[in-house]
Protein backbone atom coordinates (compact mmCIF):
# COMPACT_ATOMS: atom_id res chain seq x y z
CA UNK A 1 0.00 0.00 0.00
CA UNK A 2 2.57 2.40 -1.13
CA UNK A 3 2.33 6.16 -0.94
CA UNK A 4 4.15 6.92 -3.60
CA UNK A 5 5.52 4.47 -6.27
CA UNK A 6 7.58 4.89 -8.59
CA UNK A 7 8.77 2.26 -11.54
CA UNK A 8 11.05 1.15 -12.62
CA UNK A 9 13.10 0.70 -9.81
CA UNK A 10 16.41 0.12 -11.32
CA UNK A 11 17.51 0.65 -15.28
CA UNK A 12 20.16 0.30 -16.92
CA UNK A 13 20.36 1.42 -20.68
CA UNK A 14 22.79 2.74 -23.19
CA UNK A 15 24.43 6.75 -23.68
CA UNK A 16 21.71 7.92 -26.49
CA UNK A 17 18.59 5.92 -25.48
CA UNK A 18 15.53 7.51 -24.42
CA UNK A 19 13.84 6.19 -21.33
CA UNK A 20 10.76 6.73 -18.97
CA UNK A 21 10.41 6.90 -15.11
CA UNK A 22 6.74 6.89 -13.76
CA UNK A 23 5.15 7.91 -10.38
CA UNK A 24 1.91 7.65 -8.90
CA UNK A 25 0.64 8.59 -5.23
CA UNK A 26 -2.11 7.72 -3.79
CA UNK A 27 -2.43 9.96 -1.36
CA UNK A 28 -4.66 12.92 -2.80
CA UNK A 29 -2.31 15.55 -2.92
CA UNK A 30 -2.19 18.17 -5.60
CA UNK A 31 1.56 18.69 -5.85
CA UNK A 32 4.32 16.64 -7.46
CA UNK A 33 7.90 16.51 -7.44
CA UNK A 34 10.83 14.94 -9.10
CA UNK A 35 14.41 15.11 -7.04
CA UNK A 36 17.55 14.16 -8.72
CA UNK A 37 19.89 12.24 -5.83
CA UNK A 38 24.28 13.17 -6.71
CA UNK A 39 26.59 10.54 -5.95
CA UNK A 40 27.54 12.96 -3.50
CA UNK A 41 23.72 12.39 -2.26
CA UNK A 42 22.85 16.01 -2.71
CA UNK A 43 19.54 16.01 -3.50
CA UNK A 44 17.80 18.74 -6.05
CA UNK A 45 14.44 19.33 -6.77
CA UNK A 46 13.90 19.26 -10.93
CA UNK A 47 10.24 19.82 -11.68
CA UNK A 48 7.18 20.80 -8.97
CA UNK A 49 3.83 20.11 -10.48
CA UNK A 50 0.26 21.50 -9.20
CA UNK A 51 -3.08 20.41 -10.33
CA UNK A 52 -0.90 19.33 -13.44
CA UNK A 53 0.57 22.58 -13.90
CA UNK A 54 3.94 23.06 -14.25
CA UNK A 55 5.16 25.22 -11.16
CA UNK A 56 8.77 24.53 -10.65
CA UNK A 57 11.60 23.59 -13.17
CA UNK A 58 14.95 23.63 -12.58
CA UNK A 59 18.14 24.04 -14.59
CA UNK A 60 17.27 20.79 -15.77
CA UNK A 61 18.67 20.19 -19.62
CA UNK A 62 15.61 20.21 -21.85
CA UNK A 63 16.19 16.46 -22.72
CA UNK A 64 14.04 15.59 -19.24
CA UNK A 65 10.27 16.72 -19.99
CA UNK A 66 7.74 15.58 -17.11
CA UNK A 67 4.31 14.73 -18.20
CA UNK A 68 1.18 14.88 -15.19
CA UNK A 69 -1.53 13.23 -17.16
CA UNK A 70 -3.46 14.03 -13.63
CA UNK A 71 -2.79 14.82 -10.42
CA UNK A 72 -2.05 11.53 -9.06
CA UNK A 73 0.56 10.84 -11.87
CA UNK A 74 3.99 12.58 -12.67
CA UNK A 75 6.47 10.53 -15.51
CA UNK A 76 9.68 11.90 -16.26
CA UNK A 77 11.02 11.20 -19.99
CA UNK A 78 14.94 11.74 -20.75
CA UNK A 79 15.93 11.82 -24.18
CA UNK A 80 19.75 11.04 -25.47
CA UNK A 81 20.29 9.54 -22.12
CA UNK A 82 24.45 11.07 -21.48
CA UNK A 83 27.09 9.40 -18.67
CA UNK A 84 26.38 11.54 -16.46
CA UNK A 85 22.57 11.19 -15.96
CA UNK A 86 23.40 8.45 -14.04
CA UNK A 87 21.82 8.69 -10.54
CA UNK A 88 18.97 8.40 -8.23
CA UNK A 89 15.61 10.10 -9.23
CA UNK A 90 12.71 10.38 -6.48
CA UNK A 91 9.66 11.48 -7.21
CA UNK A 92 7.49 12.87 -4.30
CA UNK A 93 4.09 14.19 -3.39
CA UNK A 94 2.72 17.14 -0.92
CA UNK A 95 -0.72 18.35 0.29
CA UNK A 96 -0.60 20.99 -1.79
CA UNK A 97 1.71 23.83 -3.18
CA UNK A 98 3.63 26.07 -0.45
CA UNK A 99 4.95 25.34 2.52
CA UNK A 100 4.39 23.88 5.72
CA UNK A 101 3.69 20.65 4.29
CA UNK A 102 5.26 17.38 4.97
CA UNK A 103 6.24 15.50 1.53
CA UNK A 104 6.32 12.38 0.89
CA UNK A 105 8.88 10.53 -1.13
CA UNK A 106 9.28 7.29 -3.42
CA UNK A 107 11.46 5.02 -2.63
CA UNK A 108 13.77 5.70 -6.34
CA UNK A 109 15.17 4.72 -9.28
CA UNK A 110 18.29 3.99 -10.03
CA UNK A 111 19.26 4.75 -13.56
CA UNK A 112 22.95 3.64 -14.46
CA UNK A 113 23.91 4.74 -18.39
CA UNK A 114 26.86 3.22 -19.67
CA UNK B 1 21.48 31.41 -2.37
CA UNK B 2 20.88 29.03 0.88
CA UNK B 3 23.49 26.14 1.62
CA UNK B 4 22.64 23.40 3.68
CA UNK B 5 25.30 21.83 5.41
CA UNK B 6 25.53 18.46 8.03
CA UNK B 7 28.66 17.67 9.82
CA UNK B 8 29.18 15.28 10.12
CA UNK B 9 29.08 13.13 7.59
CA UNK B 10 29.39 10.30 9.27
CA UNK B 11 28.84 8.87 12.82
CA UNK B 12 29.43 5.84 14.37
CA UNK B 13 27.98 4.95 18.05
CA UNK B 14 27.26 2.01 20.41
CA UNK B 15 23.39 0.87 20.83
CA UNK B 16 21.97 3.11 23.79
CA UNK B 17 24.00 6.02 23.60
CA UNK B 18 21.86 9.63 23.26
CA UNK B 19 23.51 11.36 20.01
CA UNK B 20 23.10 15.08 17.89
CA UNK B 21 23.02 15.53 14.64
CA UNK B 22 23.59 18.92 13.49
CA UNK B 23 22.46 20.99 10.33
CA UNK B 24 23.40 24.87 9.45
CA UNK B 25 21.92 27.20 7.08
CA UNK B 26 23.04 30.63 5.51
CA UNK B 27 19.81 32.05 5.08
CA UNK B 28 17.88 32.52 8.00
CA UNK B 29 14.92 33.57 5.79
CA UNK B 30 13.14 30.01 5.58
CA UNK B 31 9.68 28.80 6.11
CA UNK B 32 10.25 25.72 7.61
CA UNK B 33 12.88 22.87 7.53
CA UNK B 34 12.22 18.63 8.00
CA UNK B 35 14.29 16.08 8.84
CA UNK B 36 14.51 13.10 6.75
CA UNK B 37 15.95 9.27 7.38
CA UNK B 38 17.17 7.51 4.26
CA UNK B 39 17.49 3.51 4.29
CA UNK B 40 20.37 2.31 1.85
CA UNK B 41 18.36 1.46 -1.80
CA UNK B 42 15.28 3.00 0.03
CA UNK B 43 13.37 6.47 -0.57
CA UNK B 44 13.42 9.05 2.09
CA UNK B 45 11.00 9.19 4.72
CA UNK B 46 10.28 12.80 7.19
CA UNK B 47 10.48 12.30 10.73
CA UNK B 48 9.90 15.87 12.06
CA UNK B 49 8.84 19.16 10.23
CA UNK B 50 9.32 22.84 12.20
CA UNK B 51 7.77 25.46 11.68
CA UNK B 52 9.65 28.92 10.77
CA UNK B 53 7.64 30.05 14.04
CA UNK B 54 8.52 27.06 16.36
CA UNK B 55 12.07 26.28 18.34
CA UNK B 56 11.42 21.93 18.64
CA UNK B 57 9.47 19.34 17.49
CA UNK B 58 9.40 15.95 19.24
CA UNK B 59 8.16 12.67 17.88
CA UNK B 60 9.13 9.32 19.79
CA UNK B 61 12.85 9.33 20.63
CA UNK B 62 13.41 12.18 18.28
CA UNK B 63 13.35 15.43 19.05
CA UNK B 64 14.47 17.99 16.45
CA UNK B 65 15.54 21.94 17.29
CA UNK B 66 15.80 24.88 15.13
CA UNK B 67 17.10 28.09 15.65
CA UNK B 68 17.09 30.73 12.84
CA UNK B 69 19.35 33.14 14.19
CA UNK B 70 22.45 31.25 14.87
CA UNK B 71 21.51 29.27 11.19
CA UNK B 72 21.17 25.87 13.38
CA UNK B 73 19.18 22.99 13.82
CA UNK B 74 19.66 20.25 15.71
CA UNK B 75 18.24 16.35 15.57
CA UNK B 76 18.43 14.75 18.75
CA UNK B 77 18.16 10.51 19.07
CA UNK B 78 18.26 9.69 22.43
CA UNK B 79 18.78 5.85 23.44
CA UNK B 80 20.04 4.95 19.96
CA UNK B 81 18.92 1.52 18.01
CA UNK B 82 20.68 -0.50 15.56
CA UNK B 83 17.88 0.10 13.73
CA UNK B 84 18.26 3.91 14.00
CA UNK B 85 21.46 3.41 11.70
CA UNK B 86 20.70 5.60 8.18
CA UNK B 87 21.20 8.39 6.64
CA UNK B 88 19.54 11.93 8.07
CA UNK B 89 19.13 14.61 5.73
CA UNK B 90 17.58 18.02 6.72
CA UNK B 91 16.19 20.34 4.10
CA UNK B 92 14.87 24.13 4.25
CA UNK B 93 11.99 25.59 2.56
CA UNK B 94 11.77 28.78 1.49
CA UNK B 95 9.03 30.88 2.18
CA UNK B 96 8.17 31.72 -1.09
CA UNK B 97 7.67 28.18 -2.49
CA UNK B 98 7.62 24.32 -1.71
CA UNK B 99 11.37 23.83 -3.18
CA UNK B 100 13.31 21.99 -0.85
CA UNK B 101 17.13 22.84 -0.28
CA UNK B 102 19.12 19.44 0.76
CA UNK B 103 21.80 18.84 3.05
CA UNK B 104 24.56 15.90 2.27
CA UNK B 105 23.53 14.25 4.72
CA UNK B 106 25.29 11.76 8.00
CA UNK B 107 25.37 8.39 7.64
CA UNK B 108 24.76 7.08 11.31
CA UNK B 109 25.69 3.81 12.42
CA UNK B 110 24.56 1.83 15.53
CA UNK B 111 26.50 -0.94 17.09
CA UNK B 112 25.08 -3.65 18.47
Amino acid sequence: DTAVSQTPKYLVTQMGNDKSIKCEQNLGHDTMYWYKQDSKKFLKIMFSYNNKELIINETVPNRFSPKSPDKAHLNLHINSLELGDSAVYFCASSQELGTGNTIYFGEGSWLTVV
Amino acid sequence: KQEVTQIPAALSVPEGENLVLNCSFTDSAIYNLQWFRQDPGKGLTSLLLIQSSQREQTSGRLNASLDKSSGRSTLYIAASQPGDSATYLCALTRASGSRLTFGEGTQLTVNP
